[in-house]
């Protein structure tokens, strides 16, 4: 069964240093998400992209981060300057033609 | 915009007793709502969706859920609970670019 799969599965980062999380979407899937998860806290949703571009975006997602999907495959979550704040597990997601969303197993970022 | 209220941050039951997680949203639109289970240190895995037909849901694992619209509640429910049932049970609603806004999840441990 296809899968959404994500790298690294653990990253550790110095404040300050940007990361890139990395995503590999279920093929064929049009919508593509991103949410992280703080130790302890419920699933908040970052950004969604579609048709290359973002479609929706909350108030976490500032102008320290971007996505892109700079191939047919990869669907990355760039944080510029990572802050301690920034620690948490990231989820990456898709959706094809139907309404569920499959989510990978996530990136845990620790920002030391 | 759309919010998820789940009562009940811990949930414990007996093996073979009735599992109850509730769960009440808030739409301006029909919503579409969901329920992910999430297992130590791994990803979220859908249960079951509504998607605005039959109210009554079944999904995987024995769970089911009913859509009441009067109630603006989705709660899930298995009559008899198994030691693997323990795990994050997470309340979801879809947003228009069909983002999904979760709730504060409940913790079920389930007792032999």
């Amino acid at each position: 069964e296809p899968e959404v799969t994500q790298t690294p599965s653990h990253q550790v980062t110095q404040m300050g240093q940007e990361v890139i999380l990395r995503c590999v979407p279920i093929s064929n899937h049009l919508y593509f998400y991103w949410y992280r998860q703080i130790l302890g806290q419920k699933v908040e949703f970052l950004v969604s992209f579609y048709n290359n571009e973002i479609s929706e975006k909350s108030e976490i997602f500032d102008d320290q981060f971007s996505v892109e999907r700079p191939d047919g495959s990869n669907f990355t979550l760039k944080i510029r300057s990572t802050k301690l704040e920034d620690s948490a597990m990231y989820f990456c997601a898709s959706i094809g033609t139907g309404d569920t969303q499959y989510f990978g197993p996530g990136t845990r970022l620790t920002v030391l | 915009a759309q919010s998820v209220t789940q009562l009940g941050s811990h949930v414990s039951v007996s093996e073979g007793a009735l599992v109850l997680l509730r769960c009440n949203y808030s739409s301006s639109v029909p919503p579409y709502l969901f329920w992910y289970v999430q297992y130590p240190n791994q990803g979220l895995q859908l249960l079951l969706k509504y998607t605005s037909a039959a109210t009554l849901v079944k999904g995987i694992n024995g769970f089911e859920a009913e859509f009441k619209k009067s109630e603006t509640s989705f709660h899930l429910t298995k009559p008899s609970a198994h030691m693997s049932d323990a795990a994050e049970y997470f309340c979801a609603v879809s947003g228009s670019a069909r983002q999904l806004t979760f709730g504060s999840g409940t913790q079920l441990t389930v007792l032999p």
